[in-house]
Order: C-alpha cells, then structure tokens, then sequence
C-alpha cells in the first residue's frame, strides 16, 4: 500500500525568502506524484503533478518539484516565497495517475514580512 | 481550468437530521467522483469513490448506511449524512475527474452537527 510522509508539519520563512518542503512516499511500482495547496476553509488547487519523464517538474506559482526515485522523495521548492504563499500544502501519491489519491498529513506554511 | 462546486459552504443541524452535500462539476463531465473528510489540521481521508449510475465504492471504516452517496449524473455526486451526530462535524471535500490525470477539488462543506 502507498504511504505519504511530509516530515514537516509547520515551516515558517522570511518573505522572499527560498522554500523547501519535504515529501517522502512509499510505492511498490511508479508512482504518480502530486502537490496540492489549500487556503483556509477552500478546497484544494494543484500545484504540479509528475507522472513520468523529465524529473524536475515546473507548477503554477513559481513552484516546482524534483522526483528523486533513489531517494523516494518529490519534494517542492520555490526560489523566492510571496506573502500570497502562506497556506497549507499537500503531496499526494497515486497508484494508478489521480485515482486514489493518497494525501500526507501537509506542511503549514507561514510567511513573515 | 476545470470548475467543481459544492452546495452548501457551510451547514449547521441538530443531532439526527439528515444534510445532502451537493458536488457539481461545471464545465466537464465526470466520470469519477471522489468526497473526502477532513478533521480539523488534519490530511483529507477519502471516503468513498463514485462512478456516475453505479453504486459508490466506500473505503474501510466507513459506514455507506450513515454517508450515502449518489452520482445520479455525470454533472452531480451527492453526500448525505443520514441522522447526523456531533462526531460527524467536519469539513467533507468532493473532488471531480475526466480523465486519469488530474482531481478537480471542490471548495468544500463545513459541517457543523449540534
């Protein structure tokens, strides 16, 4: 069975600052990745998905994502957080391209001035 | 992009009513439907996957007397919590797909039982 860890539960960072946010998946076969993000009381926007080819995956935002197979890890990077960009963000497996999705427990992100 | 709503954003009842949650995909016909739960800071669990004119698939632990799920359309997937309880107040996402590739999310329901 799939499993989603996002070691993070809470990061804060300086506006303008560079972002990481770590996601760690367990999968017998390839999996498909995703990173969703959520506002207060919304549902979710996706950021990016990978599926196959070019490992480095560019989303909306400015956000991107490496699939890093050896290290099971599809974590998502921004060079430079807005202020916009504080919520709550989800990486998601699924085994068979979106069905059944598989949600870690999300990274709150908080952004100061 | 794709557009899903849900209807009501918010709904408050007493203990043992009914409330239906309505999910509707605007400008796509859906094949599949999903409706998740979502505790408070928690990750979104999935409750059960609907295909339209066929009976909903319920994951473990969920009971499919008291979440009924119709997907009487390829357009609309309806939730509804039968006889609710304090413990059934959460907030109850749907989510709409074309194809394989993406989820569409909803705004969610914010369900709130006295």
């Amino acid at each position: 069975a799939q499993s989603v860890t996002q070691p993070d539960i809470h990061i804060t960072v300086s506006e303008g600052a560079s972002l990481e946010l770590r996601c760690n998946y367990s999968y017998g076969a390839t999996p498909y990745l995703f990173w969703y993000v959520q506002s207060p009381g919304q549902g979710l926007q996706l950021l990016l998905k990978y599926f196959s080819g070019d490992t480095l995956v560019q989303g909306i935002k400015g956000f991107e994502a490496e699939f890093k197979r050896s290290q099971s890890s599809f974590n998502l990077r921004k060079p430079s957080v807005h202020w916009s960009d504080a919520a709550e963000y989800f990486c998601a497996v699924g085994a068979t391209g979106a069905n059944n999705l598989f949600f870690g427990t999300g990274t709150r992100l908080t952004v100061i001035p | 992009g794709a557009v899903v709503s849900q209807h009501p954003s918010r709904v408050i009842c007493k203990s043992g009513t009914s409330v239906k949650i309505e999910c509707r995909s605007l400008d796509f016909q859906a094949t599949t439907m999903f409706w998740y739960r979502q505790f408070p800071k928690q990750s979104l669990m999935l409750m059960a996957t609907s295909n339209e004119g066929s009976k909903a698939t319920y994951e473990q632990g969920v009971e499919k007397d008291k979440f009924l799920i119709n997907h009487a359309s390829l357009t609309l997937s309806t939730l509804t919590v039968t006889s609710a309880h304090p413990e059934d107040s959460s907030f109850y996402i749907c989510s709409a797909m074309e194809s394989y590739n993406e989820q569409f999310f909803g705004p969610g329901t914010r369900l709130t039982v006295l």
